[in-house]
């Protein structure tokens, strides 16, 4: 079955820039989507098709996908973008949704 | 407002079964597939089912496959998840989600742009 990769934990600084990975074999050919999850609360879409944004979602967000790795960025990283993000394609090998395991962000 | 609202949670015991429900509002629901997506406490996001706007065309996670059964009710704009057969690992908080594209290609899903709040569902003796 297809998986995905990312980093458990990422930590940045207010202001600066935080990258969020996600390796999957020949992940580039795969449409992928970003969750942001705040503690207690349900997920919210952040990135889709590689790298679109849902209306109302800042333009610091925002995604790339090649090769074997999916990035999700974020610029100018607030407090208030403290949550875990998970990363996820649609296998249509396995007819199966996939998640990464997800990645906490602390702003330091 | 857009939105879905799950219901049906509780405590039960192993080997018992259990009906979800998600209520849907302010779009379309019949030209929508459909998700549930769980999480286990201090877990990850797990994908759990799918199921075509139609309803006749169901995917499911290896973990529940032959367990759980999806399906919904298009005239009363409602999904559901059958769960049979309960174990301590099912344990979690399930979401209902909506797919992000309407009347899409029942082969190809499109990920959740809408998500309800969860409903718990504990699996204890």
């Amino acid at each position: 079955s297809y998986v995905l990769t990312q980093p458990p934990s990422v930590s940045v600084a207010p202001g600066q820039t935080a990258r969020i990975t996600c390796g999957g074999n020949n992940i580039g050919i795969k449409s992928v989507l970003w969750y942001q999850q705040k503690s207690g609360q349900a997920p919210v879409l952040v990135v889709y098709d590689d790298s679109d944004r849902p209306s109302g979602i800042p333009e610091r967000f925002s995604g790339s996908n090649s090769g074997n790795t999916a990035t999700l960025t974020i610029s100018r990283v607030e407090a208030g973008d403290e949550a875990d993000y998970y990363c996820q394609v649609w296998d249509s090998s396995s007819d199966h949704v996939v998640f990464g395991g997800g990645t906490k962000l602390t702003v330091l | 407002q857009v939105q879905v609202v799950e219901s049906g949670g509780g405590v039960v015991q192993p080997g018992r079964s259990l009906r979800l429900s998600c209520a849907a509002s302010g779009f379309t629901f019949s030209s929508y597939a459909m998700y549930w997506v769980r999480q286990a406490p201090g877990k990850g996001l797990e994908w759990v089912a799918v199921i075509s706007y139609d309803g006749n065309n169901k995917y499911y996670a290896d973990t529940v496959k032959g367990r759980f059964t999806i399906s919904r009710d298009n005239s009363k704009n409602t999904l559901y998840l059958q769960m049979n057969s309960l174990r301590a690992e099912d344990t979690a908080v399930y979401y209902c989600a909506r797919d992000r594209v309407a009347a899409a290609p029942k082969y190809y899903y499109y990920g959740m742009d809408v998500w309800g709040q969860g409903t718990t569902v504990t699996v204890s003796s």
